[in-house]
């Protein structure tokens, strides 16, 4: 099955700044990946969705790729704010069976 | 219009009691799902429903845990009897379409097992 590995490490940045988080997947490429915000004690809130034959996608201040040579996805905040401070998801999306990483948790100081 | 919602929102348990969790999804999306996230683990899949039928249950543990669609609408998730491995936090999504749409997750219901 798909293993997705995603960095457990917390990442801290300055406002303002571009927050870039990795999603790593082995296996085959999905035809669809997805990114979700997780906050404390609520379910994932969907954020983008990148087709396998789209290289980028982007809404307001996000950001995604999608390289299915290096089995990679980059998820990308520009100018973050403290509101962003949450646990990012990717999502693998594999007929209808949702394959999750663990999750990153990005903070973002003021 | 309403989210998707979960009841209860938390479960205490003893091992081998039966516990039953509950999950609206939105109204008018036939794809529903159940999911669960262990501590320290990723949210993994369990099972998905398209209205009332069951379109993949190769997530579900084992046959202690029992779903049902009654009516294509809301969905129920039966543990029974209970096991300390199955502490953890279930949450239940709904899409419209399926594959390649949206999953619109709901609070997720702790269950914790002593």
């Amino acid at each position: 099955s798909q293993k997705i590995e995603q960095n457990s490490e917390a990442l801290n940045i300055q406002e303002g700044k571009t927050a870039t988080l990795t999603c790593n997947y082995t296996n085959y490429s999905p035809a669809y990946l997805q990114w979700y915000r997780q906050d404390p004690g609520r379910g994932p809130v969907f954020l983008l969705l990148i087709r396998e034959n789209e290289k980028e996608k982007r809404k307001e201040r996000l950001k995604v790729t999608f390289d299915t040579t290096l089995k990679q996805s980059l998820f990308h905040i520009t100018a973050s704010q403290p509101a962003d401070s949450a646990t990012y998801l990717c999502a693998l999306d594999n007929f209808n069976k949702f394959y999750f990483g663990s999750g990153t948790k990005l903070n973002v100081k003021p | 219009e309403a989210g998707v919602t979960q009841f209860p929102s938390h479960s205490v348990i003893e091992k081998g009691q039966t516990v039953t969790l509950r999950c609206d999804p939105i109204s008018g999306h036939d794809n529903l799902y159940w999911y669960r996230r262990v501590m320290g683990k990723e949210i993994k899949f369990l099972l998905h429903f398209v209205k009332e039928s069951k379109q993949d249950e190769s997530g579900m543990p084992n046959n202690r845990f029992l779903a049902e669609r009654t009516g294509g609408t809301y969905s129920t998730l039966k543990v029974q009897p209970a096991e300390l491995e199955d502490s953890g936090v279930y949450f239940c999504a709904s899409s419209l379409v399926g594959w390649g749409d949206t999953q619109y997750f709901g609070p997720g219901t702790r269950l914790t097992v002593l």
